[in-house]
């Protein structure tokens, strides 16, 4: 599984968008990259994934660069609720285990 | 429809005692994780299991931990005996395809 580097916390204003980067240089042809976010006391919860093209769901946007060595989680507009630890992951998909890094540490502030 | 279930939230022990946590899995899910997350890291896989077969058991400690799937349905971990160390958030999970889902995991106290 590649590695993948983001920075340990970030703060955004509530109503504004919340862009998450993710390192991922070493990612393989076949590795998906997946977002999942924790909020305090709760399990990990799956946001997104992608391959090589941009996706959008009811939740946030992924955007992934054309060398698909980087890419960035948008949440259009953040909640208080929002606030959270941003895990990103590469992942061959299917069942195989998923290699959580520290993740980014989301605030949101009112 | 409802999630993965663990139980219990919460458990207290002292060490060398043994100890036991429960998880049922999203209905039709025939794939089930068990990850350990310490203190300010990101959870790590201990097991895999595809229906009742345990498939990827490499990062279990298997001197004091063991884990079954019976019916490949619901399935339970074990700690036995308990260190100071194994004071963990422990975390189910479950997939069908392409996402996991997880439980909201049990906390494990070691005194």
């Amino acid at each position: 599984d590649a590695k993948t580097t983001q920075p340990p916390s970030m703060d955004c204003a509530e109503g504004r968008a919340a862009n998450l980067p993710c390192n991922h240089s070493t990612i393989s042809g076949n590795e998906y990259v997946y977002w999942y976010r924790q909020i305090h006391s709760q399990g990990p919860q799956y946001i997104i994934h992608g391959l090589k093209n941009n996706e959008t769901n009811e939740m946030a946007s992924l955007i992934i660069t054309e060398d698909r060595k980087s890419s960035t989680l948008i949440l259009p507009h953040a909640t208080l609720r929002d606030t959270a630890v941003y895990y990103c992951i590469a992942s061959l998909g299917g069942a195989q285990k998923l290699v959580f890094g520290q993740g980014t540490r989301l605030t949101i502030n009112p | 429809e409802a999630g993965v279930v663990q139980s219990p939230r919460y458990k207290i022990i002292e060490k060398k005692q043994p100890v036991a946590f429960w998880c049922n899995p999203i209905s039709g899910h025939n794939t089930l994780y068990w990850y350990r997350q310490n203190l300010g890291q990101g959870p790590e896989l201990l097991i895999r299991y595809e229906n009742e077969e345990a498939v990827d058991d490499s990062q279990l400690p298997k001197d004091r931990f063991s884990a079954e799937r019976l019916k490949g349905v619901d399935s339970t971990l074990k700690i036995q005996p308990a260190e100071l160390g194994d004071s963990a958030v422990y975390l189910c999970a479950s997939s069908l395809g392409e996402t996991q889902y997880f439980g909201p995991g049990t906390r494990l106290l070691v005194l």
